[in-house]
């Protein structure tokens, strides 16, 4: 079935290090592909997304690039910040079945110290 | 605009007892989901709604009930509080259901069964 695979957190930086989180999908179809970001105490947001192959989606100096051949959508960040410790999870939606429904990775928690 | 709203955000309930998760978006959005979450996995649908009057099951919906009466409020009821249910809940809304569209959610409700 569809599904998303992440990297297991937690992932441990100091301010200004180079982020990767891995994020691999299975899908039978076409997917669009997002990263959504949960702060602390609140709730989903959505980071960025990408519709189709070789899109990239950017936000808040956060990358990430729609990799068909390798069906990947690694997420990437140049200088992390303190204020970027939160859970990321990667998620795919289908056009097939017309719910809208959201299939998540299991989430990569990110600390950032000083 | 206070977006996806849900209460309460922390309960516990004893084996066998009954609640009610609320959500409410005032986003006018048709399209309203619930989510939950275990430790370490993703997230999983439980129940989708279309429209007001209009609902359908998703992954997991077994021990729970939704209705949706009007287009700002999506309740999720559990019936017969199973330790099972233990989870964080998250509520998410959007305007439709391309692939492009984006699912806003609510701070979740952390629920615990004993």
């Amino acid at each position: 079935g569809d599904s998303v695979t992440q990297m297991e957190g937690p992932v441990t930086l100091s301010e200004e290090a180079f982020l990767t989180i891995n994020c691999t999908y299975t899908a039978t179809g076409y997917p669009s592909l997002f990263w959504y970001v949960q702060y602390p105490g609140e709730g989903l947001q959505l980071l960025l997304k990408a519709t189709k192959a070789d899109d990239k989606g950017s936000n808040k100096g956060f990358e990430a690039t729609y990799r068909k051949e390798t069906t990947s959508f690694h997420l990437e960040k140049g200088s992390v910040q303190v204020s970027d410790s939160a859970v990321y999870f990667c998620a795919l939606t289908l056009d097939s079945g017309n719910t809208g429904k959201l299939i998540f990775g299991q989430g990569t928690t990110l600390q950032v110290k000083p | 605009n206070a977006g996806v709203t849900q209460t309460p955000k922390f309960r516990i309930l004893k084996i066998g007892q009954s609640m009610t998760l609320q959500c409410t978006q005032d986003m006018n959005h048709n399209y309203m989901y619930w989510y939950r979450q275990d430790p370490g996995m993703g997230l999983k649908l439980i129940y989708y709604s279309v429209g007001a009057g209009i609902t359908d099951k998703g992954e997991v919906p077994n021990g729970y009930n939704v209705s949706r009466s009007t287009t700002e409020d999506f309740p999720l009821r559990l019936e017969l509080a199973a330790p099972s249910q233990t989870s964080v809940y998250f509520c998410a809304s959007s305007w439709g259901l391309r692939l492009t569209d984006t699912q806003y959610f609510g701070p979740g409700t952390r629920l615990t069964v004993l």
